[in-house]
């Protein structure tokens, strides 16, 4: 079946520069897209989402970029801190149930 | 507000032996779901339950059974748990279908379970 993917699994980023995270999906039925990090032993928490009427959508620090004819989604991440070292998982969305994809390691240098 | 909890946090289990896995949420919600994450993969569904009194089988359910207790807690059981079964297993909870946020699932923080 169709699925959510990530195109890189690891990224390292220099702390104080931007991090861009990249997804790809497949579903063109997918409606809404959400974005989740996930630190070490603990569960997935909430980052922000967007809904395939938007091509953009703003929280704090991070944006969520949807382009709906080549089926990429991206996350930015503003001035990377250390706390944003994490696991960072793109997941999709036809009804109120969620597809995720393998994730993204990100690993901020000092 | 605790949010979701789950029980036990860490598990060892023999080959064959059952065990039940429990969760609770404290936000009213009235969906529930259960996940397994193996190394390098992302989530993927075992069952959900979309309102009280009912469930329904995901991606992965073979293996596993649930019960939604009531509106608070929904229980991932094993009934003869193989190495397979080895992973780590995620509750999540959020509004019902149709409401407002009823796309955004929040997470319990995990029990980690290993069968020899």
């Amino acid at each position: 079946g169709e699925s959510v993917g990530l195109h890189l699994p690891t990224l390292s980023v220099q702390e104080g520069d931007n991090s861009i995270i990249n997804c790809a999906y497949s579903n063109s039925a997918s409606d809404y897209f959400i974005w989740y990090k996930q630190e070490s032993g603990k569960g997935p928490q909430f980052i922000i989402d967007i809904r395939s009427n938007m091509d953009k959508r703003q929280g704090q620090r991070v944006t969520v970029l949807l382009n709906k004819t080549v089926k990429h989604l991206s996350l930015q991440i503003a001035a990377t801190q250390p706390g944003d070292s994490a696991v960072y998982f793109c997941a999709e969305s036809t009804d109120y149930k969620l597809s995720f994809g393998a994730g993204t390691t990100v690993t901020v240098r000092a | 507000n605790a949010g979701v909890t789950q029980t036990p946090k860490f598990q060892v289990l023999k080959t064959g032996q059952s065990m039940t896995l429990q969760c609770a949420q404290d936000m009213n919600h009235n969906s529930m779901y259960w996940y397994r994450q193996d190394p390098g993969m992302g989530l993927r569904l075992i069952y959900y339950s979309a309102s009280e009194g009912t469930t329904d089988k995901g991606e992965v359910p073979n293996g596993y059974n649930v019960s939604r207790l009531n509106k608070r807690e929904f229980s991932l059981r094993l009934e003869s748990a193989a190495p397979s079964q080895t992973s780590v297993y995620f509750c999540a909870s959020s509004e019902a279908p149709g409401l407002a946020g009823d796309r955004e699932q929040y997470f319990g923080p995990g029990t980690r379970l290993t069968v020899t």
